[in-house]
């Protein structure tokens, strides 16, 4: 399985201001995601993100609100924009090597919005 | 109805018990099956894949029903180190994974 480096893994952040969410992958894969995790929730898919194009968002998701980039096939980011507490949650970068294989997550990174 | 339904849980068990955990799911063109633990504050991991034949892995024992669209996860001989919750995971069509909304066991001493 890949190795997964997502930072940062917790932050607290001011409501209007925006943080950038970075993931590493110690290797080239082809599908990459972003997952939204809130308390006591499972996991929710907020994109695809796409090697050298725009993003794939989900129904709920605009790239307005979750800019994403991905360069290359090894690196992703996700922006968090204009953030209010309801941001607050668990953001999980994810990775799958086949469409019909397992994915592997990142640690997480905690957001938390005052 | 959501894409993927679990039971409510939270299972509370004795060590040593056996647990069966129960899933759901409503899109007929699934392709694939996976159920996956998640340790609190912790990422979710992958604990095993499901086929169509069922798959046995230790303890662990993973079975897919297609016609009823249900798969299950049975655990023997439970551990304290199995508490954890417990999540069913079915891939659809464009490769999206979605998530149930997890199945807590608590396995006490």
């Amino acid at each position: 399985s890949a190795v997964i480096s997502q930072k940062p893994s917790r932050d607290i952040c001011q409501r209007g201001t925006s943080l950038t969410i970075q993931c590493q992958v110690d290797s080239q894969v082809t599908m990459m995601f972003w997952y939204r995790q809130q308390p006591g929730q499972s996991l929710t898919l907020i994109a695809t993100a796409n090697q050298g194009s725009e993003a794939t968002y989900e129904s709920g998701f605009v790239i307005d609100k979750f800019p994403i980039s991905r360069p290359n096939l090894t690196f992703s980011t996700l922006t968090v924009s204009n953030m209010s507490p309801e941001d607050s949650s668990i953001y999980l970068c994810s990775v799958r090597q086949g469409a019909d294989g397992g994915a592997f997550f990142g640690q997480g990174t905690r957001l938390t919005v005052v | 109805r959501k894409e993927v339904e679990q039971d409510p849980g939270p299972f509370n068990v004795p060590e040593g018990a056996t647990v069966a955990f129960n899933c759901t799911y409503s899109n007929s063109a699934s392709q694939s099956f996976f159920w996956y633990r998640q340790d609190c504050r912790k990422e979710p991991k992958l604990l095993m894949s499901v086929y169509s034949s069922g798959n046995e892995d230790g303890r662990f024992t993973a079975q897919l029903n297609r016609a009823s669209q249900y798969i299950s996860l049975l655990i023997r001989d439970s551990k304290l180190s199995d508490s954890a919750t417990y999540l069913c995971v079915v891939n659809n069509q464009g490769g999206k994974l979605i998530f149930g909304q997890g199945t807590e066991l608590s396995v006490k001493p």
